[in-house]
């Protein structure tokens, strides 16, 4: 069965600084990936997804991904971080469409921001 | 578009208590998954419904059970509430064949 491993569960940066959170996947074919962001309280908003072709993927809010089928990674990315990017970040594997669709989530990255 | 909503946001029940959670997918979606996230987790697929059946399940007990209308909203019912049920409830919508999943903002359930 497919699985997320999120191996960061808590990451702090200073304003401005850059951001890469990591994730890696386990499954024999190249799945659906996904990033998502959760506010405190809040469902889940989708960042960027990558299905095939170009390996860097630019989402919303400045967020990229890098797919590299050799690492079985999906790492997230952002230059400079701002307060407001402050949450918990999941990455996501889904197989299959249709009826089978079903997204399989990591643990999260919590981050936190400082000033 | 309205896009997914949840209904209620928030409630609390009591251990042994029967609780029915309720989603609106966003409009063209017609397959609805729901999900329990747990804190401090991600969220775990408990099942999915299209052509108001259930089509995939996740590793829950049969107290959970569901319900997809004509009109391709659904219904998540817990009976026999634990208190480890406690979690926010996610509803997620596809069109069928799609991609991409949308989510509701949840419902929270607290079991006392």
């Amino acid at each position: 069965a497919q699985s997320v491993t999120q191996p960061d569960i808590h990451i702090t940066v200073s304003e401005g600084a850059s951001l890469e959170l990591r994730c890696n996947y386990s499954y024999g074919a190249t799945p659906y990936l996904f990033w998502y962001v959760q506010s405190p309280g809040q469902g889940l908003q989708l960042l960027l997804k990558y299905f095939s072709g170009d390996t860097l993927v630019q989402g919303i809010k400045g967020f990229e991904a890098e797919f590299k089928r050799s690492q079985s990674s999906f790492n997230l990315r952002k230059p400079s971080v701002h307060w407001s990017d402050a949450a918990e970040y999941f990455c996501a594997v889904v197989v299959g469409g249709g009826s089978n669709y079903k997204l399989t989530f990591g643990k999260g990255t919590l981050l936190t921001v400082n000033p | 578009d309205a896009g997914v909503t949840q209904s209620p946001t928030h409630l609390i029940k009591t251990r042994g208590q029967q609780v029915t959670l309720r989603c609106s997918p966003k409009s063209g979606h017609d397959t609805v998954s729901w999900y329990q996230q747990a804190l401090g987790q991600g969220p775990q697929f408990i099942f999915q419904y299209y052509e108001e059946e259930e089509r995939q399940r996740g590793n829950f007990p049969d107290r959970f059970s569901g319900h997809q209308f004509p009109n391709y909203s659904s219904e998540l019912n817990v009976n026999a509430l634990l208190l480890g049920d406690s979690a926010l409830y996610l509803c997620a919508s596809t069109p069928f064949g799609g991609t991409e999943a949308f989510f509701g903002q949840g419902t929270r359930l607290t079991v006392v």
